[in-house]
């Protein structure tokens, strides 16, 4: 079955930049019938959904986090990455990665393709951010 | 974006107990609502989707109703390894939002 795991830095000073990275196994990124996402967890906040792209398609961001995320795909490594730029202590976080099928619902007549739930989820990976 | 509200925050049951979480929307969700269990240490996994629907290979005692705006979870026959803390997650909107998580001890 497929299976993610983030690595990256552990520690990020503020002002610079955080990049994880998340390896799939067990299944290809390039896969029109899925999404990849990024999600990250705090003590204070929760759960936050930072943002998801498919390969050739659409990619959505968390408006909370402005235009600080960018997500990528990189299918020659079956990898997807996450770049955060201007890091503060807030951003200080368990990043996990993980999977979304989508779905497609009708509005209005019109067919869109939303994101919907993830599943499976890599084991996170703690990220600080301090001097 | 919409706002999920859990209740309880936290609770303590005994094992063969029946126990109920529930979750509130801050607006018509329809059924576009799944539920995660995170174990300590461990990554959220997928319970429920669609508010319904048991994922395959999860236990028949958890399961979920609910559409529009407020949505249960509950499990039946209180088991120790359910110690965990639930969550619920709505994708009614292009922004997904989780509930604050249900802390679940086992008496």
């Amino acid at each position: 079955q497929v299976q993610l795991q983030e690595s990256g830095p552990g520690l990020v000073k503020p002002s610079e930049t955080l990049s994880l990275t998340c390896t799939v196994s067990g299944g290809s990124i390039s896969s029109q019938s899925y999404y990849w996402g990024w999600i990250r967890q705090t003590p204070g906040k929760g759960l936050e959904w930072i943002g998801s792209m498919k390969f050739r398609g659409d990619t959505h961001y968390n408006p909370s986090l402005g235009s600080r995320v960018t997500i990528s795909l990189d299918t020659s490594k079956n990898q997807l990455s996450l770049r955060m730029t201007s890091v503060t202590a807030a951003d200080t976080a368990v990043y996990y990665c993980g999977r979304d099928p989508g779905t497609r619902i009708t509005l209005f007549g019109e067919v869109l393709s939303r994101l919907c739930r993830f599943d499976p989820w890599g084991q996170g990976t703690l990220v600080t951010v301090s001097s | 974006d919409v706002q999920m509200t859990q209740s309880p925050s936290s609770l303590s049951a005994s094992v063969g107990d029946r126990v109920t979480i529930t979750c509130q929307a801050s607006q018509d969700i329809t059924n576009y609502l799944n539920w995660y269990q995170q174990k300590p240490g461990k990554a959220p996994k997928l319970l429920i989707y669609d508010a319904s629907n048991l994922m395959t290979g999860v236990p028949s005692r958890f399961s979920g109703r609910g559409s529009g705006t407020h949505f249960t979870f509950t499990i039946t026959n209180l088991q120790p390894e359910d110690l965990a803390t639930y969550y619920c997650q709505q994708y009614d909107t292009i922004t997904l939002t989780f509930g604050q998580g249900t802390r679940l001890e086992i008496k």
